[in-house]
C-alpha cells in the first residue's frame, strides 16, 4: 500500500518566518510534487522533481523553495512565509497516477 | 481555453440515485484519465485510472474516457451518504509530466 506522509497536519506560524514542510514516500517513487489548494482555485503545482537533487518549477512557485537530498524525502520550504501563503499544502508522489500525503493546513499569521 | 474544465457543483442527490461527474479537455495528447476523491480536510485519494479511451468498473464506480469528444465521466451508482466528498478529474499525457486537475466538483448524497 502506497503511503505518503507529510510532516504535519496542522501549522500556525507567523509572518517573516522560515517554514518547512517535509513529504516522506515509502514506494521508491522517482516523481514527487508539491500543491497547495485552496477554495475556488483548486490544486495549483509549486515545484515538482524526477530525481534526487532535481526540482523544477511549477504554475506558482514565487516564494518557495524545495530540496531533495534523498529519493523518499521531498521537503518545501517558505522562505519567509507571508499571509497569503495560508493554505492547504498537499505532497504526492508516482508516476502517472499520483498518490497524495493527507496534507499540512498552514496559517500564517 | 484552460486544459480541463469541471463543474464545481455543489451536485446534491438523494441516496441510491445515479450520480454523474464530468470533466472536458483541451488536449487530444492526453492519454491517462484518474479520477480523485477528496473528502473534508483530508489529502485526494486515487478512486480511478484509465488509460486512453473506454470503459473501466470498480464496484459501484465506473470511469469513462471518450477522446472524440474529450469528454471524460465517472458515474456512481446506488450513492450512499459516504460518497459526499470532492471529485477531482486529473489528466496526463506522459508519466514524465504533471498531471492537469480539475477544480472538482462537490457531491453531497442525502440520506
Amino acid at each position: 500500500d502506497v503511503k505518503v506522509t507529510q510532516s504535519s497536519r496542522y501549522l500556525v506560524k507567523r509572518t517573516g518566518e522560515k517554514v518547512f514542510l517535509e513529504c516522506v514516500q515509502d514506494m521508491d517513487h522517482e516523481n514527487m510534487f508539491w500543491y497547495r489548494q485552496d477554495p475556488g482555485l483548486g490544486l495549483r503545482l509549486i515545484y515538482f522533481s524526477y530525481d534526487v537533487k532535481m526540482k523544477e518549477k511549477g504554475d506558482i512557485p514565487e516564494g518557495y523553495s524545495v530540496s531533495r537530498e534523498k529519493k523518499e524525502r521531498f521537503s518545501l520550504i517558505l522562505e519567509s512565509a507571508s499571509t497569503n501563503q495560508t493554505s492547504m499544502y498537499l505532497c504526492a508522489s508516482g508516476y502517472t497516477e499520483q498518490f497524495f500525503g493527507p496534507g499540512t493546513r498552514l496559517t500564517v499569521l | 481555453q484552460k486544459e480541463v474544465e469541471q463543474d464545481p457543483g455543489p451536485l446534491s442527490v438523494p441516496e441510491g440515485a445515479i450520480v454523474s461527474l464530468n470533466c472536458t479537455y483541451s488536449n487530444s495528447a492526453f492519454q491517462y484519465f484518474m479520477w480523485y476523491r477528496q473528502y473534508s480536510r483530508k489529502g485526494p485519494e486515487l478512486l480511478m485510472y484509465t488509460y486512453s479511451s473506454g470503459n473501466k468498473e470498480d464496484g459501484r464506480f465506473t470511469a469513462q474516457v471518450d477522446k472524440s469528444s474529450k469528454y471524460i465521466s465517472l458515474f456512481i451508482r446506488d450513492s450512499q451518504p459516504s460518497d459526499s466528498a470532492t471529485y477531482l478529474c486529473a489528466i496526463n499525457n506522459s508519466g514524465n509530466t504533471p498531471l492537469v486537475f480539475g477544480k472538482g466538483t462537490r457531491l453531497s448524497v442525502i440520506a
